[in-house]
This record gives structure tokens, C-alpha cells and sequence, in this order.
């Protein structure tokens, strides 16, 4: 089975520019986070969806972030307009909902977002 | 409120030494899952293993072992006969029932195994 596919794996761009991060989570799966991993900050919680519903975005550091879930096996983080702060490994993350319980996430490769 | 430590930064071993991973957790929550996951320098993050908070049996698998200790708020990770494919870092993760599905995770472990 496909795990959890991220695109692109790198992305390089300058300050400014509008960045679109993409998320194919693994077929079945209810569940789909975005996080974002840092040396300073470590692995946070972005935000994250279920059933293509956003639950929870309080970990979107600010209005220049966002992120959408047209449907089940899509879903995008955008950055308008990107900041050098916001260079991170952004990952992307699905799991199954089994009666409300908190099931193992499973992780895509990762996007490393370097902003010049 | 939600929190883990990973109070060891970096540990250095040299091949065929045991060596464990501390992790302790804060919860007000009765109902929690508690997780491993690997990430090697190749960058990805890999599910090792996930433990409920009603089940504090220890558990083996291969060289890796798990004890959780809900007495001090623990849930430590084993490698024995470390190997330098071991070499990675290692995060604690905890989740809440009341708080669904989100992950909070330690800040890391950096293991270092040497030939």
C-alpha cells in the first residue's frame, strides 16, 4: 500500500513568493494533519482535518498560512507570501478514526521549505 | 495541559551496547496513547510503536523494548545490541482523548551509535 505522499520534497523560493505544500494521504484514512518541524520550535501541529473538515487550526502561526481539503485524498498548505522564518520541514500525516480513538498517524517524506 | 520530555538530548553508544530513551509525559487526562517514532538522517518519520494508558504491560519486539510506568509518568524505550542503523532520533509522542487525535511530541533524542 502507497503510504502518504508529499509534494514537492524541496522547495526553494524567495521572500515573497506564495508557496503551495500537497498531501495525498493514505487511502481509508479519516484523519489528516499538517506539521511543521523546526530547530527551534520542534514537531508542532499545524492543523488538521477530519473527514475533510478543519478541526483544529490554532497551530497556524498566522493569516498567511493556509490550508485546505477539497476531498479525501487531497489536501494543501499555502503560504502567502512566504517569510524566511517560516524555511522548515513541513509533514503531512494521516490516520484511521476507530471509535473516536486516537489511532497511530502515519507520516509522509516531508517538504523542506527553504525561503530566501 | 499536554506535555513530554525527552530529557536526554544526545547519547553517544558504541556498537552492541544497550541503551535507553527517556520519556516522561504530563496529562490531566485518564484516557491517553502514548508513541514512539524513529526519524533517520534521511529525514522521514517512522511509527515505531503506540501504547493506550490502560495497558501498562511491557512490550518486546526484536531488540526494542517499552516500559511504561504510569506510576512516574514514564514510558521509556530500549535498544539492545544497538546497531549503527540505529542511529537516529527518537521521539516521545502523547496524545488525549479529550483532545482527539493531536499528537504533542518530546523535543528528541539524538542517538549516536559508533562502530
Amino acid at each position: 500500500d502507497a503510504g502518504v505522499i508529499q509534494s514537492p520534497r524541496h522547495e526553494v523560493t524567495e521572500m515573497g513568493q506564495e508557496v503551495t505544500l500537497r498531501c495525498k494521504p493514505i487511502s481509508g484514512h479519516d484523519y489528516l494533519f499538517w506539521y511543521r518541524q523546526t530547530m527551534m520550535r520542534g514537531l508542532e501541529l499545524l492543523i488538521y482535518f477530519n473527514n475533510n473538515v478543519p478541526i483544529d487550526d490554532s497551530g497556524m502561526p498566522e493569516d498567511r498560512f493556509s490550508a485546505k481539503m477539497p476531498n479525501a485524498s487531497f489536501s494543501t498548505l499555502k503560504i502567502q507570501p512566504s517569510e524566511p522564518r517560516d524555511s522548515a520541514v513541513y509533514f503531512c500525516a494521516s490516520s484511521l478514526n476507530r471509535d473516536r480513538v486516537a489511532d497511530t498517524q502515519y507520516f509522509g517524506p516531508g517538504t523542506r521549505l527553504t525561503v530566501l | 495541559a499536554q506535555k513530554v520530555t525527552q530529557a536526554q538530548t544526545e547519547i553517544s553508544v558504541v556498537e552492541k551496547e544497550d541503551v535507553t530513551l527517556d520519556c516522561v509525559y504530563e496529562t490531566r487526562d485518564t484516557t491517553y496513547y502514548l508513541f514512539w517514532y524513529k526519524q533517520p538522517p534521511s529525514g522521514e518519520l517512522v511509527f515505531l510503536i503506540r501504547r493506550n494508558s490502560f495497558d501498562e504491560q511491557n512490550e518486546i519486539s526484536g531488540r526494542y523494548s517499552w516500559n511504561f510506568q504510569k506510576s512516574t509518568s514514564s514510558f521509556n524505550f530500549t535498544i539492545t545490541a544497538s546497531q549503527v542503523v540505529d542511529s537516529a532520533v527518537y521521539f516521545c509522542a502523547l496524545s488525549e482523548a479529550m483532545y482527539g487525535n493531536k499528537l504533542v511530541f518530546g523535543a528528541g533524542t539524538i542517538l549516536r551509535v559508533k562502530s
